[in-house]
């Protein structure tokens, strides 16, 4: 099993544009999180999808956006890039709410994304 | 609104003595305490979390509801237990992750 992985690695954007992030969850997980880490902080939570819908969002703007599919893997989109979206962004998987959810995270290694 | 603080950025200790990475919190309701680790070139994993009161490489962690605290403590701390180190908390459905801004612990030989 390879755990989560997430692509791309790395990826420079310029300003205004956009940038979709991909992620496949663990084997046997249904739930994906993405989580913002800037430098010198902790991971902050974006949105979380089970059952290919978005069940809980945390405090960022509209730009953010994101998709699961059948599968469980899951995209985050982000539009009009900002010089404040350059961040790692993680992806986690786990356990939905049907079953028994011990409330571990699955994290995979991030797509740091540079904004110029 | 949920918060998580851990006070230290940086702590250094030597080869075997006692440390203690501090977490407080803030929540309305009876959260879940996780603490994840991150060492180095390795992605982030958990740790240890209070519901299950276990030890996990020699680390535990008490919850403290009084003080609102959520220490991880290790009586001797070894070279390999430098990494950083995240205190989080979940809400009641499992689904929010808040986590601090997290503790680089460097044991020094």
């Amino acid at each position: 099993d390879a755990g989560v992985t997430q692509s791309p690695t790395h990826l420079i954007k310029t300003r205004g544009q956009q940038v979709t992030l991909r992620c496949s969850p663990k084997s046997g997980h249904d739930t994906v999180s993405w989580y913002q880490q800037a430098l010198g902080q902790g991971p902050q939570f974006i949105f979380q999808y089970y059952e290919e819908e978005e069940r809980q969002r945390g405090n960022f703007p509209d730009r953010f956006s994101g998709h699961q599919f059948p599968n469980y893997s899951s995209e985050l989109n982000v539009n009009a890039l900002l010089l404040g979206d350059s961040a790692l962004y993680l992806c986690a998987s786990s356990w939905g709410p049907g079953r028994a959810n011990t409330g571990e995270l699955f994290f995979g290694e991030g797509s740091r994304l540079t904004v110029l | 609104a949920q918060r998580v603080t851990q006070p230290e950025k940086l702590l250094s200790v030597f080869k075997g003595a006692p440390v203690e990475l501090k977490c407080n919190y803030s929540y309305s309701g009876s959260p879940e305490l996780f603490w994840y680790v991150q060492y180095s070139r390795q992605r982030l994993q958990l740790l240890l979390r209070h519901i299950s009161r276990e030890s996990i490489k020699g680390f535990t962690a008490d919850l403290n509801k009084g003080e609102t605290s959520f220490h991880l403590k290790k009586p001797f701390a070894q070279e390999e237990d430098s990494a950083m180190y995240y205190c989080a908390l979940v809400d009641n459905y499992g689904q929010n992750f808040v986590f601090g801004p997290g503790t680089r612990l460097s044991v020094l030989p």
